[in-house]
């Protein structure tokens, strides 16, 4: 059956950066987009960004252009989330979402998400 | 300031029919297809309805979408107490070249 896994929760000081990670199993990797949401606590959804598993390529929301990189490593299976220069208002659980592939970008597969605390 | 409205909640009685509303704009529910998903409290949301109305399986036929102009909605019939959620329309925006979520409806069953 199809799953992603996530890393666990991290707690960083405003500055400083966090990567997520993403293990994704139970279809072939390089398939489907993969794309990137959070969800600080008791707000809505807010999406981040894609990534395309079998070349790399991405696109990223214009709010965090220049501020989040994606990644993978398809050999494992698992695609990634970097987030530089955190500041507290980046508090939020981050999830992974996998694109179902029918072209209206909708999210079949979530990874459990990650709360990333961000405090001094 | 989430680019597709919603009211922030809603409520119905066990039984009984509910609608939760969606507006957004030509750039985006105007032209692209709509998806709900329904997040249960502390849990990862899942996908309800893609491509407007298309149920995935194993979601149950008491979950309907539809879509006209640059407005969406989902009902829900035959109301129970499991569907107490959040619950969140999203869509593509040809403008900002993203996906965009509407701020989540909270629905509760009396």
């Amino acid at each position: 059956q199809v799953q992603l896994v996530q890393s666990g929760a991290e707690v960083k000081k405003p500055g400083a950066s966090v990567k997520v990670s993403c293990k994704t199993s139970g279809y072939t990797f390089t398939d489907y987009y993969l794309h990137w949401v959070r969800q600080a606590p008791g707000q809505g959804l807010e999406w981040m960004g894609w990534i395309k598993p079998n070349t790399g390529d991405t696109n990223y929301a214009q709010k965090f252009q220049g501020w989040v990189t994606m990644s993978r490593d398809t050999s494992i299976s698992t695609a990634y989330m970097e987030l530089i220069r955190l500041r507290p208002d980046d508090t939020a659980v981050y999830y992974c979402a996998r694109d179902e592939g029918y072209g209206d970008q909708a999210f079949d597969y979530w990874g459990q998400g990650t709360l990333v605390t961000v405090s001094s | 300031q989430s680019v597709l409205t919603q009211p922030p909640s809603a409520s119905g009685t066990p039984g009984q029919r509910v609608t939760i509303s969606c507006s957004g704009s030509s750039s985006n529910i105007g032209r692209n297809a709509v998806t709900w998903y329904q997040q249960l409290p502390g849990t990862a949301p899942k996908l309800l309805i893609y491509s407007n109305h298309q149920r995935p399986s194993g979601v149950p036929d008491r979950f309907s979408g539809s879509k006209s102009g640059t407005s969406a909605s989902l009902a829900i019939s035959g109301l129970q107490s499991e569907d107490e959620a959040d619950y969140s329309c999203a869509t593509w925006d040809d403008s900002l070249n993203g996906v965009v979520f509407g701020g989540g409806t909270k629905l509760t069953v009396l």
